[in-house]
């Protein structure tokens, strides 16, 4: 069964500079991959996938996401973090032949002024 | 974009009554519909994935007479949840999605569950 992990439960960066936050996965095949946001009280809203096609993808609010097939990562990254992209960050992934889709743990991202 | 209504956002019951969650799929055809649970500061759990027509399939250790699911429409599903009790308290999320195998899920902004 597919699994997703995200190492780090909290990221903190300065606002203006970039951000990362980390996401490898395991799944039988092609993976489908997501990045998903969450604000407080609130449903996940879809940032970006990877399907196909290039390893980088860009996707709302300026993010970007890279596969790495090698690492099974799906990083997420910004090059100028906002004090409003604070927030939970889901990293999601499905195998191409079906709807069972697995989230990992979340990392909450501060930027702080 | 795919809108997702969830309704209520929030609600606040007594102990041992029913209540219904509703998932609306506004601008498509939700062939699926997916339930989650999320506690405090933890990721999502999948309750329940849910076919247009058909019976829902539950995950491990989900009640499946304690949490009713129908999906009775290709846009409408629901979650009834029984006889809830404050255990039950929690964010109740849902997800729709189409037919095309590689588009995501569509959230729904969740409800806020409180039994008293």
């Amino acid at each position: 069964a597919q699994s997703v992990a995200q190492p780090e439960d909290q990221v903190n960066v300065a606002e203006g500079n970039p951000l990362t936050v980390k996401c490898t996965y395991s799944v039988s095949g092609n993976p489908y991959l997501f990045w998903y946001v969450q604000y407080p009280n609130r449903g996940l809203q879809f940032l970006l996938k990877y399907i196909t096609g290039d390893n980088l993808v860009k996707g709302s609010y300026g993010f970007e996401a890279e596969f790495n097939k090698s690492q099974t990562s799906f990083h997420l990254k910004k090059p100028s973090a906002l004090v409003s992209d604070s927030a939970l960050y889901f990293c999601a992934v499905r195998p191409w032949n079906n709807n069972d889709m697995r989230f990992g743990a979340g990392t909450r991202l501060t930027v702080k002024p | 974009g795919a809108v997702v209504s969830q309704h209520p956002s929030w609600v606040i019951c007594k102990s041992g009554t029913s209540v219904k969650i509703e998932c609306r799929s506004l601008d498509f055809q939700a062939t699926t519909m997916f339930w989650y649970r999320q506690f405090p500061k933890q990721s999502l759990m999948l309750m329940a994935t849910s076919n247009e027509g058909s019976k829902a399939t539950y995950e491990q250790g989900v009640e499946k007479d304690k949490f009713l699911i129908n999906h009775a429409s290709l846009t409408l599903s629901t979650l009834t949840v029984t006889s809830a009790h404050p255990e039950d308290s929690s964010f109740y999320i849902c997800s729709a999605a189409g037919n095309t195998g590689n588009q995501p899920q569509h959230f729904g902004d969740g409800t806020r569950l409180s039994i008293l």
